[in-house]
């Protein structure tokens, strides 16, 4: 299963919402994706899981939806610490990364 | 609390071989997958390994068969990737990671330079 992210850079300023794709080549088993946000210089942090479900500790800005083979990531109101790169990922058939979307400041 | 470390990373030649461990803390090791994943420098995420709990199954990214074997001591918290004949794409920081609800924790990364 390929994962295609987009767009690639997101240019945004704090307090903006920022809408993240990722599309599968074939439909995700179970909606087993993922959602990861990766600063730079340390390990990626889990943010959603099961297409929707927010991962512990993480602020209710973060959302995701989508199901079968388009999922979304929403982060609403964009804090200066939200900057960052952000992977989907699929778990349902073996595994695979998209390819990243970097989500920048204006 | 759960950490994950990694250790073992370095310079090594082409063709060469190196041994990755992660010693994990703060859960019951034996009740999780456990996988290895890669990023080359200024790329992205790549799987490269994951084992089940007890062992008995294993997989591997596509360029990963063959070259990289996977493996856990449940008695050491200790999960491994034995790496034979790298190459200089093998490059990269490693991490291993508990796969729980997707791959919930993370260590902070082992680099590997494979360069002559």
């Amino acid at each position: 299963v390929a994962l295609t992210q987009s767009p690639g850079t997101l240019s945004l300023s704090p307090g903006e919402r920022a809408t993240l794709s990722c599309r599968a080549s074939q439909s995700v088993t179970g909606n087993y994706l993922a959602w990861y946000q990766q600063k730079r210089g340390q390990a990626p942090r889990l943010l959603i899981h099961g297409a929707s479900r927010r991962a512990t500790g993480i602020p209710d800005r973060f959302s995701g939806s989508g199901s079968g083979t388009d999922f979304t990531l929403t982060i609403n109101r964009l804090e200066p610490e939200d900057f960052a790169v952000y992977y989907c990922q699929q778990y349902g058939a073996s595994l695979t990364f998209g390819g990243g979307t970097t989500v920048e400041s204006k | 609390q759960v950490q994950l470390v990694e250790s073992g990373g370095g310079l090594v030649k082409p063709g060469g071989s190196l041994r990755l461990s992660c010693v994990v803390s703060g859960f019951t090791f034996s009740d999780y997958y456990m996988a290895w994943v890669r990023q080359a420098p200024g790329k992205g995420l790549e799987w490269v390994a994951y084992i089940t709990g007890n062992s008995i199954y294993t997989n591997y990214g596509d360029s990963m068969k063959g070259r990289f074997t996977i493996s856990r001591d449940n008695g050491k918290n200790t999960l491994y990737l034995q790496m034979d004949s790298l190459r200089a794409e093998d490059t990269a920081v490693y991490y291993c990671a508990r796969w729980g609800v997707a791959f919930d924790y993370w260590g902070q990364g082992t680099p590997v330079t494979v360069s002559s």
